[in-house]
């Protein structure tokens, strides 16, 4: 089905660096959203995005839907150790249409 | 606000039972709900989307007979793996989108075990 890429896979790196993740695709959202993943628990949303060129920060996140709308990015700056954890991006694919679309998540993991 | 639990959070059964998992918005009226499945170290599979008081709409591939899904209420959706094997053994995590629309917020998921 549908899928959204997301790069990179995996990322080692070490406290206090920043961190840049994005997903593309080749069809058009209306909505991105990214979300963070512990283990064992569920998703748990960090920003959503809503127009296109939208900039959000929250905290030390900062994410922006793409001015095309086939991709985003999220940033973490100063990353420390409980960033640990993997990140999905997931696009509401056409306006009304209700499921989401997953990226396969980038797995992050600091060196303290 | 934006809660989203789930129950069980772990569950161990025998092959040939029947489990079911609840899922409940607790500050909010979820219009649709969605259950999706997760192996390890994958994405997520949303498995199908239940509206409230209709039948819910099940991904390709996925058996509907097997996996009955409920949506009483607003804030209430049930999913039921029926007959359960080994090869059901999985993560299940719900997810609920409000009544405004704005964001999808996820339960703490399920683990099942099928022994």
């Amino acid at each position: 089905g549908q899928q959204l890429n997301q790069s990179p896979q995996s990322m080692f790196i070490q406290e206090g660096e920043d961190v840049s993740m994005n997903c593309t695709s080749s069809s058009i959202f209306n909505t991105w959203l990214w979300y963070k993943q512990d283990p064992g628990e569920g998703p748990v949303l960090l920003i959503a995005l809503y127009k296109a060129g939208e900039l959000t920060s929250n905290g030390r996140l900062t994410a922006q839907f793409g001015i095309t709308r086939k991709d985003s990015f999220l940033n973490i700056s100063a990353s420390i150790p409980s960033d640990v954890g993997i990140y999905f991006c997931a696009g509401q694919l056409v306006q009304g249409a209700q499921k989401l679309v997953f990226g396969q998540g980038t797995r992050l993991t600091i060196n303290p | 606000g934006a809660v989203v639990s789930q129950h069980p959070s772990r569950v161990i059964c025998k092959s040939g039972t029947s489990v079911k998992i609840e899922c409940r918005s607790l500050d909010f009226q979820a219009t649709t709900m969605f259950w999706y499945r997760q192996f390890p170290k994958q994405s997520l599979m949303l498995m199908a989307t239940s509206n409230e008081g209709s039948k819910a709409t099940y991904e390709q591939g996925v058996e509907k007979d097997k996996f009955l899904i409920n949506h009483a209420s607003l804030t209430l959706s049930t999913l039921t793996v029926t007959s359960a094997h080994p090869e059901d053994s999985s993560f299940y995590i719900c997810s609920a989108r409000s009544q405004l629309g704005t964001g999808y917020y996820f339960g703490p998921g399920t683990r099942l075990t099928v022994t």
